[in-house]
């Protein structure tokens, strides 16, 4: 069974248009990620949502926006793509961090999202 | 700013032998420490972690090693194998919260048979 798993796995669309991924996980995990692998490789982290409530959101143009409509379920959609949003987008997730302790992230397998 | 670095883009390695892997960290916030590895096409997937209360963990055929003074970290595996040959991400976690992983731009290694 996966465990995260991100649909559509590759994506290719025109400049302008808007679109979804979608990530869910079976893990009953209590937090989800999305990060974003750039053409130099680099996994930065783009959103967090712990119980379904935003935590974190870095410096994300607003054209992209998270939602997540229950614990299992954390959607990306993006408006108005731009070439530069080419990229790996992967989701994660991971149980309820301990004091003092860490926790292993999930990943997906991720989405490759071409902008022509 | 990169808080974690993995200056080695890249390592080859002859099979049956010792692959180190190298992470260097600059936020002295970081309390918890993972390796991730990465095959093409497919997610970052766990290896091994450590906290900063320990100086070493072992798993196998890989050892997380930790030297908080100099903020370094190693990975070790040993033998190597061809299945091994992938892309190791080196990630910390400060030491508050839900936070996310900081990731390093990872290392390609290579296990020749």
């Amino acid at each position: 069974d996966t465990a995260v798993s991100q649909t559509p796995k590759y994506l290719v669309t025109q400049m302008g248009n808007d679109k979804s991924i979608k990530c869910e996980q079976n893990l009953g995990h209590d937090t989800m990620y999305w990060y974003k692998q750039d053409s130099k490789k680099f996994l930065k982290i783009m959103f967090s949502y712990n119980n379904k409530e935003l935590i974190i959101n870095e410096t994300v143009p607003n054209r992209f926006s998270p939602k997540s409509p229950d614990k299992a379920h954390l959607n990306l959609h993006i408006n108005s793509l731009e070439l530069g949003d080419s990229a790996v987008y992967f989701c994660a997730s991971s149980r309820q961090r301990l004091e003092g302790g860490g926790e292993t992230q999930y990943f997906g397998p991720g989405t490759r999202l071409l902008v022509l | 700013d990169q808080q974690v670095k993995q200056n080695s883009p890249s390592l080859s390695v002859q099979e049956g032998r010792i692959s180190i892997l190298n992470c260097d960290y600059t936020n002295s916030m970081f309390d918890y420490f993972l390796w991730y590895k990465k095959y093409p096409a497919e997610g970052p997937t766990f290896l091994i972690s450590i906290s900063s209360i320990k100086d070493k963990n072992e798993d196998g055929r890989f050892t997380v090693f930790l030297n908080k003074s100099a903020k370094h970290l190693s990975l070790h595996i040993v033998p190597s194998q061809p299945g091994d040959s992938a892309v190791y991400f080196c990630a910390a976690i400060p030491n508050s919260g839900n936070t996310p992983l900081v990731f390093g731009k990872g290392t390609r290694l290579s296990v020749i048979a």
